[in-house]
């Protein structure tokens, strides 16, 4: 176990409906992410949060909506996604945003129908 | 803007054959580079991380190195077991760019 949780693990969801991720990190970081992983395709950044404030925002289409109430948990919030939205993704956290060690989450597989 | 590749794409070897996984990047201003393995479908798990000031780092039968000036890492893997099938990633921590990923190695080790 890294100290990074994420769920669901996996989701189903049609065009339109509205569902969330979820990522808690325990080793008292300060620095968390959101990853794309398609298929055949790099890790992509999504997001980057640094002490609950949003510091990157990598060209991420508006219907990804990430939310960060505290240093500890991150949302992603999705809504009206596509099908090649499909993907696996990864929520990650480090001490800090430089020079520090990312520890990665197990992932939420998302299938968009 | 930093890319990363890594040779090869895929790599299978026999039991107990020592291997060398690179990874190449185009920009040296990085902090660190990390290397991850991934199990399918699975999250990332870190393997070892060097700092830009560092040359390289071991965690038991794992070796990696780090060439700053010439933008290349490798990962050594000695003594290589069916266990350590996976895809091996190696990422750069950049200025101004967070982590860059490169596309990463498939690895079977057959029995």
């Amino acid at each position: 176990e890294t100290g990074v949780t994420q769920t669901p693990r996996h989701l189903v969801m049609g065009m339109t409906n509205k569902k969330s991720l979820k990522c808690e990190q325990h080793l008292g970081h300060n620095a968390m992410y959101w990853y794309k992983q398609s298929a055949k395709k790099p890790l992509e950044l999504m997001f980057v949060y640094n002490f609950k404030e949003q510091t990157e925002n990598n060209s991420v289409p508006s219907r990804f909506s990430p939310e960060c109430p505290n240093s500890s948990h991150l949302f992603l919030h999705l809504h009206t996604l596509q099908p090649e939205d499909s993907a696996l993704y990864l929520c990650a956290s480090s001490q800090d945003l430089t020079g520090n060690e990312q520890f990665f989450g197990p992932g939420t597989r998302l299938t968009v129908l | 803007k930093q890319e990363v590749t890594q040779i090869p794409a895929a790599l299978s070897v026999p039991e107990g054959e020592n291997l060398v996984l690179n990874c190449s990047f185009t920009d040296s201003a990085i902090y660190n580079l990390q290397w991850f393995r991934q199990d399918p479908g699975k999250g990332l798990t870190s393997l070892l991380l060097i700092q830009s000031s560092q040359r390289e780092q071991t965690s038991g039968r794992l070796n990696a190195s780090l060439d700053k000036s010439s933008g290349r890492s490798t990962l050594y893997i000695a003594a290589s077991q069916p266990g350590d099938s996976a895809t091996y990633l190696c990422a750069v921590d950049n200025y101004g760019q967070n982590f860059v990923f490169g596309p990463g190695t498939r690895l079977s080790v057959l029995p």
